[in-house]
């Protein structure tokens, strides 16, 4: 059975930093691309990052590139997401999901999500 | 940026069929996935590939694009459907994922 279980979400001052775990198991973790996605409350989805299978390709939506880093421990199965300089706006559940190496990618898994607050 | 839109609710009574738009520029031309929302939930792929379905989705669920316009297709509409739905491609051009706003489906 696919599991994806993220973690590290909290409550996080403006400016602040927060980092986000994924673990995954039961599909072989290589074999697949990894995303970051959010959800603000009340809001509609929002892709944030992928990471290719090996780690070499990253992709970031233009909200959080240069403030968020994407990376996997493929040794581990597990995804991160290091969130700098975290704005007001950031607050969000942010689900890990997993998705084929294929030219457009979706996303098969998904996890119950991790909730971040930015607040003073 | 590419842009993706959809109705932001639909109504449909039990044993009808909904069908859910996702508008976007020569939308036909790329891949479209489907994603169904229940509250409290994540999400949860139920059409990808403009018109496959994963393993366990219901044949009830299917897919169309052509031109600028996607379409999910739910037929049959059963109360359990009651949920948001998001259209989503990945723009090659600028490679990034892309969300439609979101369709309510409301089952009366």
């Amino acid at each position: 059975e696919v599991q994806l279980l993220e973690y590290g979400g909290g409550l996080a001052q403006p400016g602040g930093s927060l980092r986000l775990s994924c673990a995954a198991s039961g599909f072989t973790f290589t074999d697949y691309v990894m995303n970051w996605v959010r959800q603000a409350p009340g809001k509609g989805l929002e892709w944030v990052s992928l990471i290719s299978g090996s780690g070499g390709s990253t992709y970031y939506a233009d909200s959080v590139k240069g403030r968020f880093t994407i990376s996997r421990d493929n040794s581990k199965n597990t995804l991160y997401l290091q969130l700098n300089s975290l704005r007001a706006e950031d607050t969000a559940i942010y689900y890990c999901a997993a998705g084929p190496r294929v030219n457009e990618y979706h996303f098969d898994y998904w996890g119950q999500g991790t909730l971040v607050t930015v607040s003073s | 940026s590419y842009v993706l839109i959809q109705p932001p609710s639909l109504s449909v009574a039990p044993g009808k069929t909904a069908r859910i738009t996702c508008g976007g520029n020569n939308i036909g031309s790329k891949s479209v996935h489907w994603y169904q929302q229940k509250p409290g939930q994540a999400p949860v792929l139920v059409v990808y590939d403009d018109s496959d379905r994963p393993s366990g989705i219901p044949e009830r669920f299917s897919g169309f694009n052509s031109g600028n316009t996607a379409t999910l297709t739910i037929s049959r509409v059963e109360a359990g459907d009651e949920a948001d739905y998001y259209c989503q491609v990945w723009d090659t051009s600028s490679d990034h994922g892309v969300f439609g706003g979101g369709t309510k489906l409301t089952v009366l």
